[in-house]
């Protein structure tokens, strides 16, 4: 795989906000995938988009997929004080492992 | 969604022994793990990738005789780290994905475990 870079290195925002994170990455993909990881835990898995779909949703949460531009956003709407966490992306290619870049920080302030 | 369980969470040891992690997959078969390096606000680093049956292919800067990974069943993979020092000091990320060697499927991460070296 490769790494994804994500950007802001970190957001903060207020209980009830939209939180919108972004994550470019060089070549082809055969998909993309967003973690995220509380602090000092492991990683959850919370979305895969495949590279033929431009939209995909769960829940909060929305990731979109511009395959011409490289790049992908993921979309909190309505955030919580518990999704305070470090958001990951990385995209599968040719390779079966996943490697992560340095995320993104989200602090959601009550 | 399927569950890897690491152990344990936290140990503290003293600089020259060895420590071991252990990392279980607990409702699915993983004949491939892979283990990952963390520092504080860093980027998780992958170590190296755990074959069932076979030995680890590391990646490239990652001393293989300094962390030693075992594969024995498909269900476990360990990390020792040996002869430790301070520098090894970090948190330390156990993954496991469906099917093992394939693209298309999402990987599911221990709880790590936080090494300290004194």
């Amino acid at each position: 795989s490769q790494q994804g870079e994500e950007d802001p290195q970190a957001l903060s925002i207020q209980e009830g906000e939209n939180a919108t994170m972004n994550c470019s990455y060089k070549t082809s993909i055969n998909n993309l995938q967003w973690y995220r990881q509380n602090s000092g835990r492991g990683l959850v898995h919370l979305i895969l988009i495949r590279s033929n779909e431009r939209e995909k949703h769960s829940g909060r949460l929305r990731v979109t997929l511009d395959t011409s531009k490289k790049s992908s956003s993921l979309l909190i709407t309505a955030s919580r004080a518990a999704d305070t966490a470090s958001y990951f992306c990385t995209s599968g290619g040719s390779n079966y492992k996943l490697t992560f870049g340095k995320g993104t920080l989200l602090t959601v302030n009550p | 969604g399927a569950v890897v369980s690491q152990h344990p969470s936290r140990v503290i040891c003293k600089s020259g022994t060895s420590v071991k992690i252990e990392c279980r997959s607990l409702d699915f078969q993983a004949t491939t793990m892979f283990w990952y390096r963390q520092f504080p606000k860093k980027s998780l680093m992958l170590m190296a990738t755990s074959n069932e049956g076979s030995k680890a292919t590391y990646e490239q800067g990652v001393e293989k005789d300094k962390f030693l990974i075992n594969h024995a069943s498909l269900t476990l993979s360990t990390l020792t780290v040996t002869s430790a020092h301070p520098e090894d000091s970090s948190f330390y990320i156990c993954s496991a994905r469906w099917g093992g060697l394939v693209q298309d499927t999402e990987a599911f991460f221990g709880q790590g475990t936080r090494l300290t070296v004194v």
